[in-house]
């Protein structure tokens, strides 16, 4: 298996400009994660879906953030405006579910997103 | 609400010398526990979890055992070697599916 997939992997962008995160997760999995990684805040969960049904967006720090997940395969993150405060790397995650919920989350490589 | 705390790094370690990473949790029910590992440049990947009192989860040579008594999940490594520098992460998970993180230590090992 290729692993969750995260595109682009860098990305640097102007403050007030849009910016799109693309993810794929495993094939199979059934939940999906976005998380921000930062030296101040360390890691933190910024939404989740199951079956491509958000469950709980209470991470994601205001309207500017948005996430969606059309099918499956395949989730966005988008920020727009961007702001200098949103530069971090962006982690998505995806596991399968069980009776007692999500197993084991397998993240992909990031996107280190610089806002200038 | 839930919170790990791990102690601060970063921590610089001889090859072959002996590891142990400090976490303890607060978390309402029962929660399960995990260490992940982060590579430089690359996602986390999880390193071993326990998912009840007085497991011991292990891996590539790591364990933890959940103390439920002491509400603690400690790393340990008897022999660390230069491969296993990176950052180390502990987690909890409780009901609602939400991984809560600890801040990382960093662990250097010099050869």
């Amino acid at each position: 298996d290729a692993g969750v997939i995260q595109s682009p992997r860098h990305e640097v962008t102007e403050m007030g400009q849009e910016v799109t995160l693309r993810c794929k997760p495993i094939s199979g999995h059934d939940y999906l994660f976005w998380y921000r990684q930062t030296m101040m805040r360390g890691l933190e969960l910024l939404i989740y879906f199951n079956n491509n049904v958000p469950i709980d967006d209470s991470g994601m720090p205001e309207d500017r953030f948005s996430a969606k997940m059309p099918n499956a395969s395949f989730s966005t993150l988008k920020i727009q405006p961007s702001e200098p405060r949103d530069s971090a790397v962006y982690f998505c995650a995806s596991s399968l579910g069980t009776s007692g919920g999500p197993d084991t989350q397998y993240f992909g490589p990031g996107t280190r997103l610089t806002v200038l | 609400g839930d919170s790990v705390t791990q102690m601060e790094g970063p921590v610089t370690l001889s090859e072959e010398a002996f590891l142990t990473i400090n976490c303890t949790y607060t978390a309402t029910g029962y929660p399960s526990l995990f260490w992940y590992v982060q590579y430089p440049g690359e996602g986390l990947q999880l390193l071993l979890k326990a998912t009840k009192a007085d497991d011991k989860g292990s891996n590539k040579g790591f364990e933890a055992t959940y103390r439920k008594e002491t509400t603690s999940f400690h790393l340990e490594k008897g022999s660390v070697q230069v491969s296993d520098s990176a950052v180390y992460f502990c987690a909890l998970e409780t009901s609602g599916s939400r991984l809560t993180f600890g801040e990382g230590t960093q662990l250097t090992v010099n050869p």
